[in-house]
């Protein structure tokens, strides 16, 4: 069964850190790689999509990586704000999943001024 | 945003009764889902629709029916709801469809439904 894992489940960073986040996934047939952020109480926005493809994709601070052979994804994140704080969720459609997202349970970030 | 809203937003009920959470978009787009998120499991799939009167199951579907007779609108029905069924529950919307390689899912603000 594919899986999609996020470790840590919650990081706190004090404000201006970079920081990483993991994911990792269980099988390399993958036709992307999604970030998303949900804040309290809301759904999901999407962040950055890879495609398998390719190898990392960028907006603004944030930076998404993709090694498929090695089964792990990360978003990077620089000079953190209190504003990032916000749970992270990767997600990837597996090949013979039929293309459903699975999603990692989430990071949950804490930006401390 | 993508618009998408869902209705209602937050739901009480009893065990046994029916409940019916609706999901309309504005975007036209042609896949639609619905998804339960839950402490320790995370977002799993429910059941999903690739067009009008088109749908198929998720990995969760047990408990649950869905239609759509529109494009704009998904509908997800709790035929007897049960305590198990207390969740949050999100639609979302894509263009291209599940496996897309540039396909992302932009997601409706969610309903909290809780069966007592």
């Amino acid at each position: 069964k594919q899986e999609v894992t996020q470790i840590p489940a919650a990081l706190s960073v004090p404000e201006g850190e970079n920081l990483v986040l993991n994911c990792s996934f269980t099988d390399s047939a993958i036709y992307n790689l999604q970030w998303f952020r949900q804040d309290p109480g809301k759904g999901l926005t999407s962040l950055l999509l890879i495609q398998s493809s390719q190898r990392e994709q960028t907006s603004g601070r944030l930076n998404a990586s993709l090694d498929k052979s090695s089964g792990r994804s990360t978003l990077y994140i620089a000079a953190s704000q209190p504003g990032d704080s916000a749970t992270y969720l990767c997600a990837a459609p597996f090949y013979n999943q039929g293309g459903k997202l699975i999603f990692g349970q989430g990071t949950e970030l804490s930006v401390k001024p | 945003d993508a618009g998408i809203t869902q209705s209602p937003r937050h739901k009480v009920t009893e065990t046994g009764t029916p409940v019916t959470l609706r999901c309309h978009q504005t975007e036209n787009h042609r896949y639609m889902y619905w998804y339960r998120q839950d402490p320790g499991h995370g977002l799993r799939l429910i059941h999903y629709s690739y067009g009008v009167k088109d749908t198929d199951k998720g990995e969760v579907s047990d408990g649950y029916s869905v239609s759509r007779s529109k494009t704009e609108d998904f509908l997800l029905t709790l035929e007897s709801a049960t305590s198990s069924q207390t969740s949050v529950y999100f639609c979302a919307i894509s263009e291209s469809g599940l496996a897309g390689a540039d396909d992302t899912q932009y997601f409706g603000p969610g309903t909290r439904l809780t069966v007592l």
